[in-house]
């Protein structure tokens, strides 16, 4: 089974704060997508990176930037956190796109609060 | 751009009816793929059904069909012979058919709450 992992379910930060969520999969997968999902809104694309070191922004990635050094780890970073930024945090992997690789596989979601 | 529209943000159905959830989306594309995806209290986002565009046949998986309308643009799930387990938020996905770039990531409806009586 494909797993994608984020190191957290639920954090609590302070305004200002840089906040760093981590999401790791283990299928060897080239895309990984960090989404933001707000009740009401569904799920928006934050970033999405395609290989090591490439990344590419979704549509709202103001407040963010990402990481991705090694192929199973994709990292979201908020560099000042603010509280517009509470929300959850979704992180998807896939293959690369083919007429028989279309699905995403999911992690668990952080649920992210900043006070 | 692609957008996806679920018009029903919180369904109700009786334990073994059947259900349907809407789900209607813009493209200029003749060429895509579509998604439900269900979202459990747990949190886990777990693939329903895939529909691609160039298959005229609509999807089935068990007790979850689908009706795809590709003139129409719409894209309903139906969910027979409900269950408890089939609470959930369910959202309708769409993914281009070109490769690289924002195309692998897929764009989401505002989702459906679907609430099952006993």
């Amino acid at each position: 089974d494909v797993k994608v992992t984020q190191s957290s379910r639920y954090l609590v930060k302070r305004t200002g704060e840089k906040v760093f969520l981590e999401c790791v999969q283990d299928m060897d997968h080239e895309n990984m997508f960090w989404y933001r999902q707000d009740p009401g809104l569904g799920l928006r694309l934050i970033y999405f990176s395609y290989d090591v070191k490439m990344k590419e922004k979704g549509d709202i990635p103001e407040g963010y930037s990402v990481s991705r050094e090694k192929k199973e780890r994709f990292s979201l970073i908020l560099e000042s956190a603010s509280t517009n930024q509470t929300s959850m945090y979704l992180c998807a992997s896939s293959l690369s796109f083919t007429a028989s690789n279309t699905e995403a596989f999911f992690g668990q979601g952080t649920r992210l609060t900043v006070v | 751009a692609q957008t996806v529209t679920q018009s029903q943000p919180e369904m109700s159905v009786q334990e073994a009816e059947t259900v349907t959830l809407s789900c209607t989306y813009d493209t200029s594309e003749s060429d895509y793929y579509l998604f439900w995806y269900k979202q459990p209290p747990s949190r886990q986002m777990i693939l329903v059904i895939r529909q691609e565009a160039y298959k005229q046949q609509n999807a089935t998986e068990n007790r979850f069909s689908v009706n795809f309308q590709k003139a129409a643009k719409s894209f309903s799930l139906k969910i027979s012979d409900s269950q408890l387990g089939d609470a959930a938020m369910y959202f309708c996905a769409y993914r281009s058919q070109y490769s690289g770039g924002g195309a692998d990531g897929l764009t989401f409806g505002k989702g459906t709450h679907l609430i099952i009586q006993p």
